[in-house]
């Protein structure tokens, strides 16, 4: 079993869609959670960050931590095709850790 | 610009040799990683370095090499022993220490073996 989860999908939502990701993971002592958006062929590059549970707003952007159920979501409202990439979740143990767990990445395409 | 760059973009190389892949930062970064990315399995972490003259391997190390000689560069080299190094590779940085955000990526190598 992977220690983080993620539907890999694809995901075509219609554009002005509501966009809902998620992640699971096994390892109880993750504390920090991320989310990454990875373009075709470029790097990933940093959404949001969240520690533990609770829930983060950023413009369009909603992170949610559920750490009882070790389970994690990305809300994208008003979804644009701008908004087509790869979403990947990340999570670590501590601040200062050096290793980050990905998930697989969900591939998402937003439809004009 | 503050920046991780990456080169070459795409790089072909015939099996049996060895290449080397390029990092530079100039993000004032201490910690510099290497990621190795195939389709459906997410990010592994090949090594990772948090000063100059040190380095530490990840979870899929083997027949793979670095150095971190200056804090600024932290090139990666694909050898000959590594059995399918076929993949998309990126290049991270962070800064060190206690409340380390997360980490910023390069734009990717992506290495083709003939």
């Amino acid at each position: 079993q992977k220690e983080v989860e993620q539907d890999p999908g694809p995901l075509s939502v219609p554009e002005g869609a509501i966009v809902s990701l998620n992640c699971t993971y096994s390892n109880s002592a993750f504390q920090y959670f991320m989310w990454y958006r990875q373009y075709s062929r470029k790097g990933p590059e940093l959404l949001m960050y969240t520690y533990s549970s609770g829930n983060k707003e950023d413009g369009r952007f909603t992170a949610q931590v559920d750490k009882s159920s070790k389970y994690i979501s990305l809300f994208i409202r008003d979804s644009q095709p701008s908004d087509s990439a790869t979403y990947l979740c990340a999570m670590k143990r501590r601040p200062n850790d050096y290793k980050l767990s990905f998930g697989a990445g969900t591939t998402v395409t937003v439809r004009a | 610009d503050g920046g991780i760059t990456q080169s070459p973009k795409y790089l072909f190389r015939k099996e049996g040799q060895n290449v080397t892949l390029s990092c530079e930062q100039n993000l004032n970064h201490d910690a510099m990683y290497w990621y190795r990315q195939d389709p459906g399995q997410g990010l592994r972490l090949i090594y990772y370095s948090q000063i100059v003259n040190d380095f530490q391997k990840g979870d899929i190390a083997e027949g793979y090499s670095v150095s971190r000689e200056k804090k600024e560069s932290f090139p990666l080299t694909v050898t000959s022993a590594q059995k399918n190094p076929t993949a998309f590779y990126l290049c991270a940085s962070s800064i060190r220490g206690q409340g380390a955000p997360t980490q910023y990526f390069g734009p990717g190598t992506r290495l083709t073996v003939l």
